[in-house]
């Protein structure tokens, strides 16, 4: 069955600091892998997307990891800002199911001043 | 250029009745994806549409439907409401199928009592 696992559920952390979000996936065959942010009662919006042969790709403060051999991904986040206080979500493409996603339940990320 | 878009923003129903839901992709866009979004659950993939045909489609019983118009737009029809179905209905697009990027719009609340 084909599945997105994420950690932690729920994080705060203090503004400045920074964090990592886990991703497990068991989605075969994989196609590529994003992460999304998204704001309460709002639609995701990308932050990175990664296929098989990336291991790493920034955005701005956002740096996204992947181990395919794994089947495992993080999400690091660099001097936190209020503003990063969203949901993030882990989303992986199969290869065999075409235009379908799958999506992980999501991190809620906190930001305190 | 204008993004995805969502209308209406809020809608309330009772149960048994109806519920049109309505989606215009980005321009240019051919498909476009369903996704219900459940207070506290992930993104559950609904339907996906290209070039006027439906491709793909999620674990979600027959009262979920829709169609994709000449202009691309969508409608996603809910027939007799549950409760159950309350939750954030978003739609996204992307251009042509085989693309890596789902653009999402705002999302629609659907409130059933």
């Amino acid at each position: 069955k084909n599945q997105v696992e994420q950690s932690p559920q729920s994080l705060i952390i203090l503004e400045g600091k920074n964090c990592t979000l886990q991703c497990n996936y068991t989605v075969s065959p994989f196609s590529n892998l994003r992460w999304y942010k998204q704001d309460t009662g709002r639609g995701p919006v990308s932050l990175t997307i990664m296929t098989f042969s990336e291991n790493t790709k920034s955005n701005g403060r956002y740096t996204a990891t992947l181990d395919a051999d794994t089947k495992q991904s993080s999400l690091h986040i660099t001097a936190s800002q209020l503003s990063d206080s969203a949901s993030y979500i882990c989303v992986v493409s199969g290869r065999s199911t075409l235009g379908r996603l799958y999506f992980g339940r999501g991190t809620q990320l906190t930001v305190w001043p | 250029e204008a993004g995805v878009t969502q209308s209406p923003t809020h809608l309330i129903k009772t149960r048994g009745q109806q519920a049109t839901l309505r989606c215009s992709p980005i321009s240019g866009h051919t498909s476009v994806y369903w996704y219900q979004q459940a207070l506290g659950l992930g993104l559950q993939f609904l339907l996906w549409y290209d070039e006027g045909e439906e491709r793909n489609r999620g674990n979600f019983p027959p009262r979920f439907s829709g169609r994709q118009f000449p202009n691309y737009s969508s409608e996603l029809n809910v027939n007799a409401l549950e409760l159950e179905d309350s939750a954030l209905y978003l739609c996204a697009s992307s251009f042509g199928a085989a693309t890596y990027e789902q653009y999402f719009g705002p999302g629609t609340r659907l409130t059933v009592t």
